[in-house]
């Protein structure tokens, strides 16, 4: 089984949905984060968690909200979706400031 | 702030031939990890390698190599002996050990490489 899971993979939503994307580590790891990956634009940080009770805003957190439910999950929510929210997500787990960050699959979301 | 930049957008190139990946990047810290990390066309992110601020020694591991210059700033990425499943996007990242950028992955812009059989 894959370390670092993400569902779903695909989404087609509308705007003004709501939408969750979750992630779950069996790695053990504390560190884990939402990435948005646009073309030409690498991966943008969008929010962090060092550990459950902490959570960081990224670079491009506004539009998004997270939950650290337990060491293993962290979810991703677009409260109202947007078309401009499409992208590629990627959530990735660490174990510790200088180590390497392990990524999911990706989950690829459509707003119409 | 940090920052990582991958000026080839696009690279193509045909079997057998060697190509290197730029990748420069900015931070005012002296400790500090640079990473490359590889996108297939399936998607996923996988991992290459890790390089410490205090090593500058270059690395080779099979037919990937990686340059690291400090002087310069750079920290490139050759593949000898192209081959078509070395087709993928290739990032560039760097992760400060200090300062409000500590922990996190700062990504270049990415590279896509295209090998021609």
């Amino acid at each position: 089984d894959a370390d670092v899971t993400q569902t779903p993979r695909n989404r087609i939503t509308k705007t003004g949905k709501r939408i969750m994307l979750e992630c779950s580590q069996t790695k053990g790891h504390d560190r884990m984060y939402w990435y948005r990956q646009d073309p030409g634009l690498g991966l943008r940080l969008i929010y962090y968690s060092f550990d459950v009770k902490d959570i960081n805003k990224g670079e491009i957190s506004d539009g998004y909200s997270v939950s650290r439910q337990a060491q293993a999950k962290f979810s991703l929510s677009l409260e109202s979706a947007i078309p401009n929210q499409t992208a590629l997500y990627f959530c990735a787990t660490s174990d510790g400031g200088n180590g390497v960050e392990y990524f999911g699959p990706g989950t690829r979301l459509t707003v119409t | 702030a940090q920052k990582v930049t991958q000026a080839q957008t696009e690279i193509s190139v045909v079997e057998k031939e060697d190509v290197t990946l730029d990748c420069v990047y900015e931070t005012r810290d002296t400790t500090y990890y640079l990473f490359w990390y590889k996108q297939p066309p399936s998607g996923e992110l996988v991992f290459l390698i890790r390089r410490n601020s205090f090593d500058e020694q270059n690395e080779i591991s099979g037919r990937y190599s990686w340059n690291f210059q400090k002087s310069t700033s750079s920290f490139n990425f050759t593949i000898t002996a192209s081959q078509v499943v070395d087709s993928a996007v290739y990032f560039c990242a760097l992760n400060n050990a200090g300062g409000t950028s500590y922990g996190k992955l700062t990504f270049g812009q990415g590279t896509i490489l295209t090998v021609h059989p």
